[in-house]
């Protein structure tokens, strides 16, 4: 099973500030690769597919980057409605989620 | 407009049985693949099993395996999720999740039905 390890647990930031998210695989998903938000008493909303192809509706401060065994996900500027957490998920074997990182208000 | 109304989650005890709905409208239900995503109390997102579009190909979770099975009713544009022999950590929220396409990740999510098992 391939595991998905995201970093760091949690992000303290403040609005308007760039939010850098990690999430490393135990071994290559090639760029099979999804990240997706979720709030509080919410299902998750998927951001980011294949690595870097934004989902439909979602803005362009999100964007997403990687292949192979790392990824990241970049908020270039936080807007209130983005503190929420986050998880990445592949599917290269059966479907994984990473542990999830939480981006909370500084 | 995709939706996915997700039912069937309760108080049940520990060896006990449960179906879990998800009726779906607004995309030919039949053409996609579909999920069950759980998620217990305070943590992560867990995969727990998959379907094609047209019924015939199903997965596991280690998990679950022989314990739950998922099924479909394209004729109803339903899915269903039937929950075996439950136990304490299977405690969480149930989410039905549609593929975008095949071994895509998951564009549209029920809002989630609660199975809390306990005695």
């Amino acid at each position: 099973e391939i595991v998905l390890t995201q970093s760091p647990a949690t992000l303290s930031l403040s609005p308007g500030e760039r939010a850098t998210l990690s999430c490393r695989a135990s071994q290559s998903v090639s760029s099979n690769l999804a990240w997706y938000q979720q709030k509080p008493g919410q299902a998750p909303r998927l951001l980011i597919y294949d690595a870097s192809n934004r989902a439909t509706g979602i803005p362009a401060r999100f964007s997403g980057i990687g292949s192979g065994t790392d990824f990241t996900l970049t908020i270039s500027s936080l807007e209130p409605e983005d503190f929420a957490v986050y998880y990445c998920q592949q599917r290269s074997s059966w479907w994984t989620f990473g542990q999830g990182t939480k981006v909370e208000i500084k | 407009e995709v939706q996915l109304l997700d039912s069937g989650g309760g108080l049940i005890q520990p060896g006990g049985s449960l179906r879990l709905s998800c009726a779906a409208s607004g995309f030919t239900f039949s053409s996609y693949g579909m999920n069950w995503v759980r998620q217990a109390p305070g943590k992560g997102l867990e995969w727990v099993s998959a379907i094609s579009g047209d019924g015939e190909r199903t997965y596991y979770a280690d998990s679950v395996k022989g314990r739950f099975t998922i099924s479909r009713d394209n004729s109803k544009n339903t899915l269903y999720l039937q929950l075996n022999s439950l136990r304490a950590e299977d405690t969480a929220e149930y989410y039905c999740a549609k593929e975008m396409g095949r071994k895509q990740p998951f564009d549209y999510w029920g809002q989630g039905t609660l199975v809390t098992v306990s005695s």
